[in-house]
């Protein structure tokens, strides 16, 4: 059973560029979570699908953020237009809507905006 | 709107020796969720023990088990017989009822040979 996947591990872009994340849940998962990280503080919400439907989106998400899942596989998480302030690590998570629901995170994405 | 804290910014312990790490949480739903999860340096969180709102028993994930307080609204997790390689970054979280977590700042453990 492979676990959460993303991709890519790091990437710097200079502002103003557009950048794309992509996010493979474990497979069996029909719930998939993006959290945004920065130095030293906790995991923050930013939206999370049920298979293919958005649900809900945080109000960190300005409008130059986009996320998609367009078959309730793998989600894409796009950044518009970047500014130095999105830097951050971005997480995936994902979890089985059954029980406790524990969400199984990936190994994150690191983007450095210059 | 639910909240997590994290009192100890950071902690050392003794490689064998137990530690425990606080965890307060505020909500006004009956039903929940608490996590607690590790982060090393690489940046992955890796789940380590789950207790929901109406367990009876404190739950036990191997040398994890989680002191839960439900009056005191604290979920500690204790760590026992520590490893070098328990040194990481832990965070509390808390499920929602909208199913997002709710994490608090976390707790950095460094465990001393």
């Amino acid at each position: 059973d492979t676990g959460v996947s993303q991709d890519p591990r790091h990437k710097i872009t200079k502002r103003g560029q557009n950048v794309t994340f992509r996010c493979d849940p474990i497979s069996e998962h029909n719930r998939l979570y993006w959290y945004r990280q920065t130095l030293g503080q906790g995991p923050e919400f930013l939206t999370y699908f049920q298979n293919e439907a958005q649900l809900e989106k945080s109000r960190l998400l300005s409008d130059r953020f986009s996320a998609e899942r367009p078959k309730g596989s793998f989600s894409t998480l796009e950044i518009q237009r970047t500014e130095q302030g999105d830097s951050a690590m971005y997480l995936c998570a994902s979890s089985f809507i059954q029980g406790r629901e524990t969400q199984y995170f990936g190994p994150g994405t690191r983007l450095l905006v210059l | 709107a639910q909240k997590i804290t994290q009192t100890q910014p950071g902690m050392f312990v003794q490689e064998k020796e137990a530690v425990t790490l606080d965890c307060t949480y505020d909500t006004s739903d009956p039903s929940y969720g608490l996590f607690w999860y590790k982060q090393p340096s690489s940046g992955e969180m890796i789940f380590l023990i789950y207790q929901g709102s109406y367990d009876q028993q404190n739950a036990t994930e191997g040398r994890y088990s989680l002191n839960f307080q439900k009056a005191r609204k604290s979920a500690n997790l204790v760590i026992s017989a520590s490893q070098l390689g328990d040194s990481a970054m832990y965070f509390c979280a808390m499920r929602d009822e909208g199913n997002k977590l709710v994490f608090g700042a976390g707790t950095i453990l460094r465990v001393k040979s």
